[in-house]
């Protein structure tokens, strides 16, 4: 299995608190994702990483910020978590020379 | 239209039995493509990469059809393992971006 944990696994949260989630790796992967899960949609992509301090947006990147400041970390944060971000999120990464992503087991984020 | 298209299911077959999923992607710019599997409140795990010529992996065969934007999955002899929701995922750009569906859920029973 890649070496991806994630942090924390479960967390509720209140609507308006900011949230940091944690994505690790241990495998020196140059591109890190995060998507997020809901009920009737696939995986949707919110952020992506091509290197350290180096982040672009996907497609449902309202809301959230991402931040990438050592090749291992790459940090998820909901500014002020409304209802709407209630959802799984994953973490993905992939070697530069190859288009496989691999993913961590995951967070389940309720926003109450 | 979607993105991706796959028929969600469930398909429930017998154990032994052989089983096809079809999908159907939108973006012809799409370069590569994949297989991954699904297990109930787990994170997806990819099952194959699929090769234009089309590849084999033991009991799974995938097949790619760019010219139909077609990518099919064919399990043979499926174990009760195989029990999960299969997703269909192409990627596009430099970057590899995923475009997922909401997958095809199979459920094998003795």
């Amino acid at each position: 299995d890649a070496g991806i944990t994630q942090s924390p696994r479960h967390k509720v949260t209140e609507t308006g608190t900011p949230v940091t989630l944690r994505c690790h790796q241990t495998e020196n992967h140059r591109y890190m994702y995060w998507y997020r899960q809901d009920p009737g949609h696939g995986l949707r992509l919110i952020h992506y990483s091509y290197g350290v301090k180096d982040t672009d947006k996907g497609e449902v990147s309202d809301g959230y910020s991402v931040s990438r400041s050592k090749t291992e970390d790459f940090l998820l944060t909901l500014e002020s978590a409304t209802s709407s971000q209630t959802s799984v999120y994953f973490c993905a990464i992939r070697q530069v020379d190859a288009y496989e992503q691999y993913f961590g087991p995951g967070t389940r984020l309720t926003v109450t | 239209r979607k993105e991706v298209e796959q028929d969600p299911g469930p398909f429930n077959v017998p154990e032994g039995a052989t089983v096809a999923f079809n999908c159907t992607y939108s973006n012809s710019a799409s370069q590569s493509f994949f297989w991954y599997r699904q297990d109930c409140r787990k994170e997806p795990k990819l099952l194959m990469s699929v090769y234009s010529s089309g590849n084999e992996d033991g009991r799974f065969t995938a097949q790619l059809n760019r010219a139909s934007q077609y990518i099919s999955l064919l399990i043979r002899d499926s174990k009760l393992s195989d029990s999960a929701t299969y997703l269909c995922v192409p990627s596009t750009g430099t970057a590899s971006k995923l475009t997922f569906g909401t997958g095809t859920r199979l459920q094998v029973t003795l």
